[in-house]
């Protein structure tokens, strides 16, 4: 069965590095999406892409996040200057449209910022 | 704005029932889901219901849902160890692009 990849599955990074983690959508599907997941919180919704822009993000998402697709096939989350609260476990995430009801996501990354 | 709420932690005996419940805000929300989340595993799709469905079934799974009280409910029949992990209640609007995920409920299953 296709499935979304994540790679790599643990970052470990100094505070006020860059990091950029990258995912494999499954290969059809239109919408990507990255989540995150504080230890012990919610998950959160970052951001959703679509047609190579970005169709909506939340508060969370300001100027220190990026996400590109460079080669039509990686979607990539890119933190400019990483916090220490910036540790959470990401999730990608992908659907094959606006009207499928079904949201498929790759296994995580953890990201520990010290 | 829009929330999901549901209770941290479960315990049931092997063969017992399991069920989690969930409250959303959002009277908008289309689709409600429920996602199974195992250690160091991404997240399942393990079902969904439609908002204009009061019930689903799916082998030992059955989701209700109460539209008007915000309300939904997951029942796991013949619960088994293995069903133990951490069951997310998520909402989706139609067009809309953004899951609204509960905090997850952590489900202990004893022998």
């Amino acid at each position: 069965e296709p499935e979304v990849t994540q790679t790599p599955s643990h970052q470990v990074t100094q505070m006020g590095q860059e990091v950029i983690l990258r995912c494999v959508p499954i290969s059809n599907h239109l919408y990507f999406y990255w989540y995150r997941q504080i230890l012990g919180q919610k998950v959160e919704f970052l951001v959703s892409f679509y047609n190579n822009e970005i169709s909506e993000k939340s508060e969370i998402f300001d100027d220190q996040f990026s996400v590109e697709r460079p080669d039509g096939s990686n979607f990539t989350l890119k933190i400019r200057s990483t916090k220490l609260e910036d540790s959470a476990m990401y999730f990608c995430a992908s659907d094959p449209g606006t009207r499928s009801e079904k949201l498929f996501f790759g296994s995580g990354t953890q990201l520990s910022v010290l | 704005g829009e929330d999901v709420e549901q209770s941290l932690f479960l315990s049931v005996r092997e063969g017992d029932s399991s069920v989690i419940n969930c409250t959303y805000t959002d009277s908008s929300s289309t689709y409600l889901y429920w996602y199974k989340q195992e250690p160091g595993a991404g997240l399942q799709l393990l079902t969904y219901i439609f908002s204009n469905m009061d019930m689903k079934q799916d082998q030992r799974l059955t989701v209700l849902l109460n539209k008007k009280d915000k309300h939904l409910s997951l029942r796991i029949a013949d619960t088994q160890t293995g069903d133990s992990a951490i069951y997310f209640c998520a909402a989706r609007g139609t067009g809309g692009f953004k899951t609204i995920f509960g905090a997850g409920t952590r489900l202990f299953v004893k022998a």
